[in-house]
């Protein structure tokens, strides 16, 4: 079965700077999707980015930008010129593209403070 | 588009009682999930359809927990007897094949039980 791990629970940056979160999974499989996401205080789950795993260029979406690394099964969300609204939980997950398979399986989350 | 809509969002209950929490996916949606959040077991998948049909139930906690999809337009899963433990965010959300490969929630479902 594939796991997702954040080993950082917690993590805090100034507003307007750069920073960088942790992601790492296990799986057998050579095709496969992730994705981060993010949980502001209403709880609400919001697709950041995804990537998937056939691509060698890193996902980018505005200021949020991946670092992929797929054979050290790595998946870190950097987060450029941070702002206030950024102050979120964020979600590592992990999803297979085979059919009964297609769950998310998600990481333990990094909860990311912006300092003003 | 609509996204996935859920109801109630809110829901305080009583322990002992029936639950029944709803989700309307998006059109064109086939794939559909319910997921549980809570702060000591984070997100876990209860339950997962393809095209209206249970794929994996192996997250559904016991008995008490049934999860139904009598269409492609809506989906319940019912609490009963509820038990202060049951307490958690109830997500749903859903997946259109070869749109994105991306699963989109809807905004959740509140349950307190007391």
């Amino acid at each position: 079965a594939q796991t997702v791990t954040q080993s950082q629970p917690e993590m805090s940056v100034q507003e307007a700077e750069t920073v960088t979160l942790s992601c790492t999974y296990d799986t057998s499989e050579s095709d496969y999707y992730l994705f981060w996401y993010k949980q502001p205080p209403s709880r609400q789950m919001i697709l950041v980015i995804r990537q998937e795993a056939y691509k060698q260029q890193n996902a980018t979406e505005n200021r949020f930008s991946v670092n992929f690394q797929k054979a050290a099964k790595s998946f870190s969300l950097k987060i450029s010129d941070s702002q206030l609204g950024d102050a979120a939980m964020y979600f590592c997950a992990y999803r297979s593209p085979f059919q009964g398979a297609q769950k998310l399986v998600f990481g333990q989350g990094t909860r990311l403070t912006i300092n003003p | 588009d609509a996204g996935v809509i859920q109801s109630p969002r809110h829901e305080v209950t009583e322990m002992g009682q029936e639950v029944t929490l709803r989700c309307k996916p998006i059109s064109g949606h086939n794939s559909l999930f319910w997921y549980r959040q809570t702060m000591m077991r984070g997100l876990e998948l209860l339950i997962y359809f393809n095209n209206n049909v249970p794929i994996d139930d192996s997250g559904m906690p016991e008995d008490r927990f049934s999860a139904k999809m009598p269409n492609a337009s809506f989906s319940t899963l019912k609490i009963q007897p509820s038990e202060p433990r049951d307490s958690a965010v109830y997500f749903c959300a859903g997946l259109a094949a070869g749109k994105g490969n991306t699963i989109y929630f809807g905004e959740g479902s509140w349950l307190t039980v007391v």
